[in-house]
């Protein structure tokens, strides 16, 4: 099974700064991860798939990059409604395996 | 729009089964592999299990195989998860989850809003 890492466990910051989210891989996963946000009482919703594409609505200041083993997901300038919980997801091998997480929070 | 739709969670004895529900609407469910992934309180994302477009392929996490099984009608726009053999570590909210592609390994980019499920006597 893949391990995917995520570090930090938790990002305190200020609205308008940049945040950088990490997810390592246990093995080599290609290009084949994707982000997901999950805000209090809601579904996950897919950000970013296969490393650097933006799903369909998704804003300019979210990207992704990384291959291999080693990603990151990058916001540009935090907006008031980007703090939440981030997970990473490998789809390159059974079973398919989430990262811990890591919340963005209002510092 | 696409909707997703759980039902069928709620509260079993340790050992009892389930049968979980999704029901899809707002795009041709026949055409795209669906996925169920849960989530414990307080904790991350856990997937579980996924099952292509013609059902022709279907996968399992470690921690449920051989108890939990994954189906869909096509007929009925339905994804279902039969759980048997249930422990308390099964407790979490289940969604469903629709994937972007018809093998069941693509991003998953509609979520409904998930059945809990609670384990205990």
């Amino acid at each position: 099974e893949i391990v995917l890492t995520q570090s930090p466990a938790t990002l305190s910051l200020s609205p308008g700064e940049r945040a950088t989210l990490s997810c390592r891989a246990s093995q080599s996963i290609g290009s084949h991860l994707g982000w997901y946000q999950q805000k209090p009482g809601q579904a996950p919703r897919l950000l970013i798939y296969d490393a650097s594409n933006r799903a369909t609505g998704i804003p300019a200041r979210f990207s992704g990059s990384g291959s291999g083993t080693d990603f990151t997901l990058t916001i540009s300038s935090l907006e008031p409604e980007d703090f939440a919980v981030y997970y990473c997801q490998q789809r390159s091998v059974w079973p398919l395996t989430f990262g811990g997480g890591t919340k963005v929070e209002i510092k | 729009e696409v909707q997703l739709v759980e039902s069928g969670g709620g509260l079993v004895q340790p050992g009892g089964s389930l049968r979980l529900s999704c029901e899809a609407s707002g795009f041709t469910f026949s055409s795209y592999a669906m996925t169920w992934v849960r989530q414990a309180p307080g904790k991350g994302l856990e997937w579980v299990s996924a099952i292509s477009d013609n059902s022709g392929g279907t996968y399992y996490a470690d921690s449920v195989k051989g108890r939990f099984t994954v189906s869909r009608d096509n007929s009925k726009n339905t994804l279902y998860l039969q759980m048997n053999s249930l422990r308390a570590e099964d407790t979490a909210l289940y969604y469903c989850a629709k994937e972007t592609g018809s093998s069941a390994y693509y991003p998953f980019d509609y979520w409904g809003q998930g059945t809990l499920v609670t384990v205990s006597s």
